[in-house]
């Protein structure tokens, strides 16, 4: 059982480029979830879908889009990479259940934007 | 606004001492608090959770307390060791069904031989 796989593990990127962070579950968990992680910063949600074809919003969107196309898939695109955007982005898929929700996370890509 | 407020940032302990992690929350809406593991290099880890209808939860060495009124919740590690060197991260979501987590900062901990 692989559970959330995220694909690159490390990327470096020029200032202006665009790419794609992809993640994958195979776990069945409707709710999916793409936060950052900075020095000092904690985690902090960038965008979450809560089903195929629904996507939202999270505390810092800003430079990065979302699609949910399937269950099991949700890629993060930077459309113009800044330096700004260098960190460690975190994919995490989750269930719901009567008492407890868990969040599981992938490995982590670290990007590094020049 | 910072929503979670945890503390230490950082926080050094002998083997076989007790590890004391602080979170305060300002939104009482919140009613789930879990607290999760990550080791360098590795993804969050789900170590435990607590909802607001009680005052404790155990979980062998882990232990969260929590107290509603003063809208603070903690993490103890009893006997603490080596292998429970890793940054910690409290969070709270609020709401029936699926929500949104909002982290504290994290704390790092490191367990001296």
């Amino acid at each position: 059982n692989a559970g959330v796989t995220q694909t690159p593990k490390f990327q470096v990127l020029k200032t202006g480029q665009s790419m794609t962070l992809q993640c994958a579950q195979d776990m069945n968990h409707e709710y999916m979830s793409w936060y950052r992680q900075d020095p000092g910063m904690g985690l902090r949600l960038i965008h979450y879908s809560v089903g195929a074809g629904i996507t939202d919003q999270g505390e810092v969107p800003n430079g990065y889009n979302v699609s949910r196309s399937t269950t099991e898939d949700f890629p993060l695109r930077l459309l113009s990479a800044a330096p700004s955007q260098t960190s460690v982005y975190f994919c995490a898929s989750s269930y719901v259940r009567a008492v407890t929700t868990e969040a599981f996370f992938g490995q982590g890509t670290r990007l590094t934007v020049v | 606004q910072q929503q979670v407020k945890q503390s230490p940032q950082s926080l050094i302990v002998q083997k076989g001492g007790i590890s004391i992690i602080n979170c305060a929350y300002e939104n009482t809406a919140f009613d789930y608090f879990p607290w999760y593991q990550q080791f360098p290099g590795k993804g969050p880890a789900l170590l435990i959770a607590i909802r607001p209808d009680v005052s404790e939860k155990k979980e062998g060495r882990f232990t969260i307390s929590f107290n509603k009124s003063a809208k603070q919740f903690s993490l103890h590690i009893m006997d603490s060791q080596p292998g429970d060197s890793a940054t910690y991260f409290c969070a709270a979501s609020k709401g029936s069904g699926y929500s949104t987590l909002t982290f504290g900062k994290g704390t790092m901990l490191l367990v001296s031989p």
